[in-house]
């Protein structure tokens, strides 16, 4: 079965450091990976998905992720984080069975200190 | 982007009656909609997945009598939530997938915030 791990329940930046949020994944063949943003009370809010292609993937609101097949890593990054980045932060996987369900990881809570 | 639409936002209900909470893709069609519930500081839980015309697909430990889903049209799911008890007191997302070049994405509605008093 499809899974994704978020291994941190929490990442404490402070404005204008980089942020990373890690994401690593369990599938049979080729994963098709999402990142999603919940602000409080909010639906998700999609940020980038891979597909295939270039592993270095860009998204919404200066988001990018980097797939690596060797560590089946996808962590989210971003260059100079924001207070207004704070918000909890799903990794998921398109399972290849059925309806293609997206599997969502356990999420990670990111605050930005300003 | 694709926005799908969730009716009531928030809903607050007696124990032992049924609340219906409405998700419409507004500009394409979702051939495929899932019904998500989330607790709090908690990940999504996929209730069902229904395709439009057909059965929805219960997630194992759901109940298909308790969380009625019905896919009726390409922009249209309602979950109804029968004989509400206050543990069914959750926010509940549906999201849509449409099909074709599109069909990689799915689309989160805002959620419901139902509170069983």
């Amino acid at each position: 079965a499809q899974s994704v791990a978020q291994p941190e329940d929490q990442v404490n930046v402070a404005e204008g450091n980089p942020l990373t949020v890690k994401c690593t994944y369990s599938v049979s063949g080729n994963p098709y990976l999402f990142w999603y943003v919940q602000y409080p009370n909010r639906g998700l809010q999609f940020l980038l998905k891979y597909i295939t292609g270039d592993n270095l993937v860009k998204g919404s609101y200066g988001f990018e992720a980097e797939f690596n097949k060797s560590q089946t890593s996808f962590h989210l990054k971003k260059p100079s984080a924001l207070v207004s980045d704070s918000a909890l932060y799903f990794c998921a996987v398109r399972d290849k069975q059925g309806f293609q369900k997206l599997v969502f990881g356990t999420g990670t809570r990111l605050l930005v200190s300003p | 982007g694709a926005v799908v639409s969730q009716h009531p936002s928030w809903v607050i209900c007696k124990s032992g009656t049924s609340v219906k909470i409405e998700c419409r893709s507004l500009d394409f069609q979702a051939t495929t909609m899932f019904w998500y519930r989330q607790f709090p500081k908690q990940s999504l839980m996929l209730m069902a997945t229904s395709n439009e015309g057909s059965k929805a697909t219960y997630e194992q430990g759901v109940e298909k009598d308790k969380f009625l889903i019905n896919h009726a049209s390409l922009t249209l799911s309602t979950l109804t939530v029968t004989s509400a008890h206050p543990e069914d007191s959750s926010f509940y997302i549906c999201s849509a997938r449409g099909s074709g070049p599109s069909s990689y994405e799915q689309y989160f509605g805002p959620g419901t915030r139902l509170t069983v008093t």
